[in-house]
């Protein structure tokens, strides 16, 4: 357990499609993240929220929509992806500042875009 | 070329082996991090050093900052320490985290 949840674990979805990815957390942590894992990548950062404001967006294009409604809650809205979005899509929480202090995983949502 | 490289892409074991994944990175750092990520998909933060060594267990992180490399190093190895292996180091420019592409260890009974 890593303090970290996301659902769905799989997501098997379609170019015309919207769904959406959650991540919870409740470790009193104030900073939350989006990754994308691709084979064969290296980790790339999508998103950063500190004490729920949108800090970073690393060039993500807009069919990815991120939400943070509170510290606790993050969120990924999907849609009109395209079938090179399929990858592992990780959420992490930091305790205080952006990178800061060491970066709690949740166990990944896998994506495929057909 | 990355900034961060890591060594070896892939390395095999039998268990009881004393295990070194290296991490060269060409940028100034301000702390650089070791993860590790099992087949599910998950990753656990190992250690997070900006100087010296640090130990957990059977798991020992070195840094050497002038020459810009880390190494992980894992005593008495066992299957379970099978997993993906990766470094990651904070940009002193950026302020960001600069992956490596990971080292894939198996270890076999």
């Amino acid at each position: 357990e890593t303090g970290v949840t996301q659902t769905p674990r799989h997501l098997v979805m379609g170019m015309t499609n919207k769904k959406s990815l959650k991540c919870e957390q409740h470790l009193g942590h104030n900073a939350m993240y989006w990754y994308k894992q691709s084979a064969k990548k290296p980790l790339e950062l999508m998103f950063v929220y500190n004490f729920k404001e949108q800090t970073e967006n690393n060039s993500v294009p807009s069919r990815f929509s991120p939400e943070c409604p509170n510290s606790s809650h993050l969120f990924l809205h999907l849609h009109t992806l395209q079938p090179e979005d399929s990858a592992l899509y990780l959420c992490a929480s930091s305790l205080d500042r952006p990178y800061n202090s060491p970066l709690h995983f949740g166990n990944g949502t896998r994506l495929t875009v057909t | 070329k990355n900034e961060v490289e890591q060594s070896p892409q892939n390395l095999t074991a039998q268990e009881g082996e004393f295990i070194t994944i290296n991490c060269s990175y060409s940028v100034g750092i301000s702390a650089l991090h070791w993860l590790q990520q099992h087949p599910g998909g998950g990753i656990v933060s190992l250690f997070m050093l900006s100087s010296g060594k640090k130990k957990h267990g059977r798991l020992i992180a070195t840094i050497n900052i002038q020459e810009k490399h880390s190494s992980l190093h894992i005593t008495a190895s066992h299957p379970r320490d099978s997993a993906v292996y990766i470094c990651a180091v904070r940009s002193v420019n950026t302020d960001k985290l600069i992956f490596g592409t990971g080292t894939r260890l198996q270890v076999f009974p």
